[in-house]
């Protein structure tokens, strides 16, 4: 199994930019790199994935190096509402099993005023 | 376009009661999975089925036994509580790849059922 390193808290400002990275070191050739937010009292909630090279939705930013040991979620312009638990997963892939879907703690990120 | 629907969404039991959590889901998946989250944890898989007539233990399956009633539902069931069960409970399942190029699976949560054991 892939095992995720996560920061356990970060904070920001309103309208700044943030990013969170994720260590994945012993990450496998056909492993996806997945970004889950949850909100208190809610489930968590696909937000992007990728697998190598950068990635980019309505919602976020995910950087990939070429040695895909590591990963980048980029959040443009935070809001209070960004305000969550965010996971990084790695695994996931095309005939991979089920076991691989393992969350971490997550990082927490909080936005200020 | 519901999603995966839990209930119930709180409930209070006391030790050595017995109760069923019940989630459905709309989406035609086919794998669906029953995590447990505590306060400042992360989640941890209890138990999960990838497919109608199939269930798995997870990471942390005593205690619960759960039920792949048909392809919809999935139920998990604690016999007999106890304090260290209290916790959220959230059921998902998972959109499933169809080939090497089509990306990773993808799970889709429910809202979680809050369950405290006195």
């Amino acid at each position: 199994l892939a095992k995720t390193t996560q920061p356990i808290s970060m904070d920001s400002y309103e309208g700044q930019e943030v990013n969170i990275t994720c260590s994945h070191n012993n990450i496998a050739t056909n492993d996806y790199i997945t970004w889950y937010q949850q909100f208190p009292s809610q489930g968590p909630r696909f937000i992007i994935q990728g697998y190598k090279t950068k990635v980019t939705n309505e919602v976020a930013s995910l950087f990939i190096p070429a040695d895909r040991k590591s990963s980048t979620l980029s959040l443009p312009r935070v809001s209070l509402s960004d305000t969550a638990v965010y996971y990084c997963l790695v695994g996931g892939g095309w005939n991979s099993g089920y076991s691989t879907l393992t969350f971490g703690k997550g990082t927490m990120l909080l936005v200020s005023p | 376009n519901a999603g995966v629907t839990q209930t119930p969404k709180f409930q209070v039991l006391k030790t050595g009661q017995s109760m069923t959590l019940q989630c459905a889901q709309d989406m035609n998946h086919n794998s669906m999975y029953w995590y447990r989250q505590d306060p400042g944890m992360g989640l941890r898989l209890i138990y999960y089925s990838a497919s109608e007539g199939t269930t798995d233990k997870g990471e942390v399956p005593n205690g619960y036994n759960v039920s792949r009633l048909n392809k919809r539902e999935f139920s998990l069931r604690l016999e007999s509580a106890a304090p260290s069960q209290t916790s959220v409970y959230f059921c998902a399942s998972m959109r499933e790849v169809e080939g090497a190029s089509s990306g990773a699976n993808v799970l889709t949560f429910g809202a979680g059922s809050r369950l405290t054991v006195l």
